[in-house]
């Protein structure tokens, strides 16, 4: 069972490059979430889709844009990468449902140099 | 000011030891307060989940959540080396689980 699976792992790019990170869940899930994880900052929202075909801004979308491309699979775009843009990248989807959890991936490590 | 302060620490402490974790927030609509565990260069697994005020206990964890304090804690008795961690706090105003507020996470090492 894959749960949420994300690519790449590791990505490092130039400055103003551009780049995609692809998501995907085996879950059914609803909703899915994009998250990045800075030191001492804990993991902050950038955006989320709640349903297939609709998706919101979180806490720190500026510089990304998202797809939903179907029920299964959320991708986040760096149009113009830049240095402040260097972080962990988790994905994560959930259910929806009173308590249910939110399941994670294992992480993008992004560099921008 | 943040919405969720946490302690990054680090906290080190012996193997068997009663570890507490603590974070407090600001906003009063959250009703959903999580904790997860977050294992290094791994993503974060929950651990914890309680809806409003009151205790949970769960094998050697046990959540509270103070909500008249704005204020909620992670217990962990006889911690284990396995424990340690980075332990994130998380809120939530919505049913909809995955839309979080996380705190800084504290790292726990246990010490054999």
């Amino acid at each position: 069972n894959a749960g949420v699976t994300q690519t790449p792992k590791f990505q490092v790019l130039k400055t103003g490059q551009s780049m995609t990170l692809q998501c995907a869940q085996d879950m059914n899930h609803n909703s899915m979430y994009w998250y990045r994880q800075d030191p001492g900052m804990g993991l902050r929202l950038i955006y989320y889709s709640a349903s297939e075909g609709t998706t919101d801004k979180g806490e720190v979308p500026n510089g990304y844009n998202v797809s939903r491309l179907n029920k299964r699979e959320f991708s986040l775009r760096l149009e113009s990468a830049a240095p402040s843009q260097t972080s962990v990248y988790f994905c994560a989807s959930s259910a929806d449902r009173g308590d249910t959890e939110a399941f994670f991936g294992q992480g993008t490590r992004l560099t921008v140099v | 000011q943040k919405e969720v302060e946490q302690d990054p620490g680090p906290l080190s402490v012996p193997e068997g030891a009663i570890v507490s974790l603590n974070c407090t927030y600001s906003n009063s609509a959250f009703q959903y307060f999580m904790w997860y565990r977050q294992y290094s260069r791994k993503g974060p697994e929950l651990l914890m989940y309680t809806y409003s005020s009151g205790n949970k206990e769960d094998g050697r964890f046990t959540a509270q959540v103070d909500k008249s304090s704005k204020y909620i804690s992670l217990f962990i008795r006889d911690s284990q080396p396995s424990d340690s961690a980075t332990y994130l706090c998380a809120m939530s105003s919505s049913s909809n689980t995955g839309k979080l507020i996380f705190g800084q996470g504290t790292t726990l090492q246990v010490k054999p």
